[in-house]
């Protein structure tokens, strides 16, 4: 069964410091892979996703994630952080070969950004 | 603005009672996914149809069931509602059920049950 685990529930950061946040998925087939962000009171916005070419995806708001098969990792960074990034992240996974697209979500980090 | 609107934003209901989450999707995608959202529970897949029709079901009680309509659009209805049953719920969609693509999410419907 898929699952997906994201160490670390709060992350803080300093303005202008790198972001790391971190996910692991359990599966035995390399899945399809998504970061998701929460902003307060609304919906998720999907930041980024991996479905197999580049090993390194890069996203919307100056976010990349790294698909790293031999650590079943897919961590989110951004080298600065900015205030308007203060939000709730999720990491996603989705069976491969599917044809039923669900989506399995980690528990989320909430990013908080310090000045 | 991710194209997919939910209504209502906010219910506020007493247990034992009744109510319908409705979702219209982005224009032209065919396959709606409903999220439950709560701290105990995290986001939780509930069901997705595509086209009109059920495809997949999820962690969704048996008080809880859904329906796609002809013109796309999905509601989700919630009986018999308990404490426990107060959540953040989300509507998703996506062109087709490709597992690969991304889900656009509506801005959810707070449910309160008193």
């Amino acid at each position: 069964a898929q699952s997906v685990t994201q160490l670390g529930s709060h992350v803080s950061v300093s303005e202008g410091a790198l972001v790391l946040l971190r996910c692991n998925y359990s599966s035995s087939v390399p899945p399809y892979l998504f970061w998701y962000v929460q902003y307060p009171n609304q919906g998720l916005q999907l930041l980024l996703k991996y479905t197999s070419a580049a090993t390194l995806v890069k996203g919307i708001n100056g976010f990349e994630a790294e698909f790293k098969k031999s650590e079943t990792s897919f961590h989110l960074t951004k080298p600065s952080a900015h205030m308007s990034d203060a939000a709730e992240y999720f990491c996603a996974v989705s069976y491969r070969g599917s044809t039923l697209g669900r989506l399995y979500f980690g528990r989320g980090t909430q990013l908080t950004v310090w000045p | 603005d991710s194209g997919v609107t939910q209504t209502p934003k906010h219910l506020i209901t007493a247990t034992g009672q009744r109510v319908t989450l409705r979702c219209s999707p982005r224009s032209g995608d065919l396959s709606v996914y409903w999220y439950q959202q709560s701290l105990d529970q995290g986001l939780q897949f509930l069901i997705q149809y595509y086209n009109g029709e059920e495809r997949a079901k999820g962690n969704i009680l048996e008080r809880f069931s859904a329906q796609q309509f002809p013109d796309l659009h999905s509601e989700l209805n919630l009986s018999s509602l308990e404490l426990g049953d107060s959540a953040l719920y989300f509507c998703a969609s996506s062109v087709d059920m490709g597992s690969y693509n991304e889900q656009f999410f509506g801005p959810g419907t707070r449910l309160t049950v008193l």
